[in-house]
Order: C-alpha cells, then structure tokens, then sequence
C-alpha cells in the first residue's frame, strides 16, 4: 500500500535559515503530493501541492519539487521566520481511491524557529 | 473561505461511556473524513463519506462508527470509549471527483478517555 516517511521529528533553527523538511513516499501509482502545515491549536492547513515531476511549486516562500526518480517531495524555505513554527505534514492522495480522494498522511515534522 | 466546525472542542470521558463527536461543515462537500491525530502517527484516517447516507471503513475503524445524516453533518460515534481512544480528532471535508482536491479541516476536537 501507499505510505509516506517524514525522518525528522523535530528541526529546530534560527531564524533566517534555511530549511528542509524532508519527505518520501511509496506508492505504485502516479503520485499527488501534498505538503500540509498546522500551527499550535490551530486545524492543519494546505501549504502545497504537486503532480508534476521535476517542476517547482511554491507557496508563501515554501517550495518543493516532486522528484519520481528519487521518490522525494522535500519542503524548503530559504529563510525561516518565527511565525513558520509549526507542525508540517507531508501526505499521498492514493490514486486508487477514486473520486475519494484519501490521502495517506507522514507522521509529520515539527518546526521550532527561534530567534 | 471554507467552514468547518467540530462540537465538542473538549471533552473527557469515562471509559465504557458513549462519545459523539460532531462535524459540521458549510462547504457543500460531498466528501467528509474523520481523522485522529497521535504523536509520531501524523493523521489517520477512520470513517469517511461520499455523501449523505454513506459512510465507509478508513484505515483504523475499529471501536468507531460514523453517522452522516445530511451532507452538512458527519458524526463520530465511540459506543463504548476505552483510554486508547484519547486523541485529537480532526474532522475535514473536500469535493468529490476533483484529482487535486484540498481537504478542509476543523479545529478539532480533545478527547481523554479516564
């Protein structure tokens, strides 16, 4: 089955820096990548969202690239800000369900920014 | 903007008790999901529905039942709630038959199950 591997659980940085968050995924199908972000009590929220090998997608100074060859649909800021502390997803919406639309959710990547 | 609102927001419960939890959504979405959120398991996926009068398994169902009596409203039911079932529980809806379709979630909902 589908299935999505985020390997950091925790990046911590200093404001300014650049990130990357990183996801990969497993699927058998053509893959639908979707970053989500969630700040602190707050409902997780679409960040990005690709199909397109090879081709940038960039939203609120996040992009990502969905990469087939490699698997790989990182998360990259070039400069992280306070307010970019938050809990990111990475998810695979799973072909295979149609007019569904299940996604497949990695276990998530916190984001702690600090001054 | 997209509305979706949960009811509880909190709530604690006695194990072997009855829980409702309830989704409401204004998007006119036929597709809604009820998730539960756990440290290190991201989001998964529990009940789902294509429309009023469906409801399917997802990937965790059991010791859960879903109710969708009208397309603006999908319930969680946990007849008899046991302690491994307190989670954040996070309602979503999204349209149905579109390849890129954002899912739209609710606040969520704190469950502690005593």
């Amino acid at each position: 089955g589908d299935s999505v591997t985020q390997t950091e659980g925790l990046v911590t940085l200093t404001k300014g820096l650049p990130v990357m968050l990183n996801c990969t995924y497993q699927t058998t199908y053509s893959p639908f990548l979707f970053w989500y972000v969630q700040h602190l009590n707050e409902a997780p929220k679409l960040l990005l969202k690709s199909s397109t090998d090879n081709k940038r997608t960039e939203h609120q100074g996040f992009y990502a690239t969905l990469h087939k060859s490699s698997s790989s649909f990182h998360l990259q800021k070039s400069s992280v800000q306070l307010s970019d502390s938050a809990l990111y997803f990475c998810a695979l919406r799973s072909v295979l369900s149609g007019s569904f639309n299940k996604l497949t959710f990695g276990a998530g990547t916190r984001l702690a920014v600090c001054p | 903007e997209a509305a979706v609102t949960q009811s509880p927001r909190n709530k604690v419960a006695v194990t072997g008790g009855k829980v409702t939890l309830s989704c409401n959504q204004t998007n006119n979405h036929n597709n809604m999901y009820w998730y539960r959120q756990d440290t290190g398991h991201g989001l998964r996926l529990i009940h789902y529905s294509y429309g009023a009068g469906s409801t399917e398994k997802g990937d965790i169902p059991d010791g859960y039942k879903a109710s969708r009596p009208s397309q603006e409203n999908f319930s969680l039911i946990l007849e008899l709630a046991t302690p491994s079932q307190t989670s954040v529980y996070f309602c979503a809806s999204g349209e149905r038959g579109k390849r890129y379709a954002e899912q739209f979630f609710g606040p969520g909902t704190r469950l502690t199950v005593l």
